[in-house]
């Protein structure tokens, strides 16, 4: 299985400030994903971190908010841009193999409190 | 679309008793998988168990195993044993194998564990 580290666990936020959270992977991945959890949620899909190419945002997110890098296969950030405390969340890390592959991992996560 | 539904938010057991989670899915990708997640109160996401849509046996991962009825579209986890370190919240989710690998979560099931 991948082991993927985050940065930083946490963090406590000022509104209107901009956090960037990195993902190590120690292997190379095709797929890499970037969740949120809002307190008492579930958890919901940001984008999915192409390498070489922008990422892909799901409905409701926008690359001005969370820009998203991903310069090589076991690396990628995600910024949460100009901080309001409705961003306070568990941001998630995710690596996924190819088509039929069963691993799909989540690195430790950052808790992101935004006052 | 996919979609995940766990009706349980809440779930109470004995320890060393059994107990399983209820999960219903929805999907008219032929071919996908579906996981377990179990998330402790510090946020990690802990990979459980897989079953993918054309396994013919249930899966099972030490004290945990996937009751998969497929006609049904449930794939209710069982937790043997229960140990107070289970206590935590359950996530089930599912990824079509074809095209976007994104997991689709359920809202989650809180399992707590009384001595």
């Amino acid at each position: 299985s991948a082991v993927i580290s985050q940065k930083p666990s946490r963090d406590i936020c000022q509104r209107g400030t901009s956090l960037t959270i990195q993902c190590q992977v120690d292997s190379q991945v095709t797929m890499m994903f970037w969740y949120r959890q809002q307190p008492g949620q579930s958890l919901t899909l940001i984008a999915t971190a192409n390498q070489g190419s922008e990422a892909t945002y799901e409905s409701g997110f926008v690359i001005d908010k969370f820009p998203i890098s991903r310069p090589n296969l076991t690396f990628s950030t995600l910024t949460v841009s100009n901080m309001s405390p409705e961003d306070s969340s568990i941001y998630l890390c995710s690596v996924g193999g190819t088509s039929g592959t069963k691993e799909q991992f989540f690195g430790p996560g950052t808790r992101l409190t935004v006052l | 679309a996919q979609k995940i539904t766990q009706t349980q938010p809440g779930m109470f057991v004995q320890e060393k008793e059994a107990v399983t989670l209820d999960c219903t899915y929805d999907t008219s990708d032929p071919s996908y998988g579906l996981f377990w997640y179990k998330q402790p109160s510090s946020g990690e996401m802990i990979f459980l168990i897989y079953q993918g849509s054309y396994d013919q046996q249930n899966a099972t991962e030490g004290r945990y195993s996937l009751n998969f009825q497929k006609a049904r579209k449930s794939a209710n986890l069982v937790i043997s044993a229960s140990q107070l370190g289970d206590s935590a919240m359950y996530f089930c989710a599912m990824r079509e194998l074809t095209g976007s690998y994104q997991l689709t979560f359920g809202k989650g099931t809180k399992l707590s564990v009384i001595p």
